[in-house]
């Protein structure tokens, strides 16, 4: 299948700083990607919908200015988690879609976070 | 928006022996796709299937949707022990790019 990449796998920071999380489609292009959250044991919650030059849509209750999102490009998006704090710690995993909403989504390697 | 909700929760199994895992939604859909999650790991797509399909096959996969009881089931045959992840099922709404996720079913397949 069609491959996303996710870097970094696994990120430690200090309270107080700012995280780039970096997902790039590898061979398609991707207008449209989702960036999700889990917590331990759980299923995954959509914070946004990423889209290609545009703003990121973001879902209720998600703080648009503490979790930045930007698509530059048709495939990469980036997540800026800033000023970052323990309870921002998560497991943050990309996901693409190959082609309109009745394609396969495609997720990244996901992005281990632990705030100190 | 709709959620999906696996059941069971947990399932242990002998290897071997087959592996059923439930998934229910609430609202209408264009399609549903199956994922295998390893611990501490990414995504990985196992299968989709569209709401017009009752029926799909891949491998050791089945999976069956019913969109009358909106309800969904992944049947794994043969298990083996490297099947041991948490399964989830997504779905799509009508026109929709996002992907609502269950809570999934943890499977153990027990050499």
């Amino acid at each position: 299948g069609a491959v996303v990449s996710q870097h970094p796998s696994r990120v430690i920071c200090k309270s107080g700083t700012s995280v780039k999380i970096e997902c790039r489609s590898l061979d398609f292009q991707a207008t449209t990607m989702f960036w999700y959250r889990q917590f331990p044991k759980q299923s995954l919650m959509l914070m946004a919908t990423s889209n290609e030059g545009s703003k990121a849509t973001y879902e209720q209750g998600v703080e648009k200015d503490k979790f930045l999102i930007n698509h530059a490009s048709l495939t990469l998006s980036t997540l800026t988690v800033t000023s970052a704090h323990p309870e921002d710690s998560s497991f943050y995993i990309c996901s693409a879609r190959t082609g309109g909403a009745y394609t396969e989504a495609f997720f990244g390697q996901g992005t281990r976070l632990t705030v100190v | 928006s709709q959620q999906g909700e696996e059941d069971p929760q947990a399932l242990s199994i002998q290897e071997g022996e087959n592996a059923t895992m439930n998934c229910s939604y609430k609202t209408s859909i264009n399609n549903l796709q199956w994922y295998r999650q390893n611990s501490g790991r990414g995504l990985v797509h196992l299968i989709l299937i569209r709401s017009n399909e009752r029926e799909k096959h891949s491998g050791r996969l089945r999976v069956t949707l019913d969109t009358s009881k909106k309800s969904s089931s992944l049947l794994i045959t043969a298990s083996r022990a490297a099947d041991t992840a948490s399964y989830f099922c997504a779905s799509s709404g009508a026109g929709s790019y996002q992907l609502t996720f269950g809570k999934g079913t943890k499977l153990s397949v027990i050499p």
